[in-house]
């Protein structure tokens, strides 16, 4: 079993939707927690960090982190077709520098 | 600023035939390390650095070399590569921010071994 699990998709939205992106994880340890977006033949790029638990909002984003049910979600609102990129969480402990990376989830938003 | 610059862009390699991909960073960060992104596989650390001189294994780092001679470059090196080295490889550096890793990551380097 993957440390960390995510969705591969693809997820098709219409333009203005609302889009929930998901991982799971199994390791406990995992206190920092991160949102990469990735578009075609590119580098991953990072969106959203947070810390242990809680939210953070950034404009249409929203990162949420559930450390009781090992779960993070990325929220996007009123979602644009340029956000049609693969999503990335990736997460990591306080003791290694080392990132560990969900699969990623392709999301396409249709205009 | 160019950040974290990767060359070649594409490579097609025969099994067997050795190469170094490039890396070069101008942020002066002290953390470098290797990806690879393969389909279902997501991104899979090679090998990283946490300055000149040091190096260390990643989660995949059979049939990788590495070295850290300055700050700013990190060459990947394939030995003898074979048909499961190919993938797309990502270089990354990296500085700390309030204790949360924040990658930067260069375009890739495409790479086919027949």
């Amino acid at each position: 079993q993957k440390e960390v699990e995510q969705d591969p998709g693809p997820l098709s939205v219409p333009e203005g939707a609302i889009v929930s992106l998901n991982c799971t994880y199994s390791n406990s340890a995992f206190q920092y927690f991160m949102w990469y977006r990735q578009y075609s033949r590119k580098g991953p790029e990072l969106l959203m960090y947070t810390y242990s638990s809680g939210n953070k909002e950034d404009g249409r984003f929203t990162a949420q982190v559930d450390k009781s049910s090992k779960y993070i979600s990325l929220f996007i609102r009123d979602s644009q077709p340029s956000d049609s990129a693969t999503y990335l969480c990736a997460m990591s402990d306080t003791g290694r520098r080392a990132l560990t990376f969900g699969s990623g989830t392709r999301l396409q938003v249709q205009p | 600023n160019a950040g974290v610059t990767q060359t070649p862009k594409f490579q097609v390699l025969k099994t067997g035939q050795s190469m170094t991909l490039q890396c070069a960073q101008d942020m002066n960060h002290e953390y470098m390390s290797w990806y690879r992104q393969d389909p279902g596989m997501g991104l899979r650390l090679i090998h990283y650095s946490v300055g000149a001189g040091i190096t260390d294994q990643g989660e995949v780092p059979n049939g990788y070399n590495v070295s850290r001679s300055t700050t700013e470059d990190f060459p990947l090196r394939l030995l003898s590569a074979a048909p499961s080295q190919t993938s797309v490889y990502f270089c990354a550096s990296s500085h700390r921010d309030r204790g949360n890793e924040k990658l930067f990551f260069g375009s890739g380097t495409q790479l086919s071994v027949l």
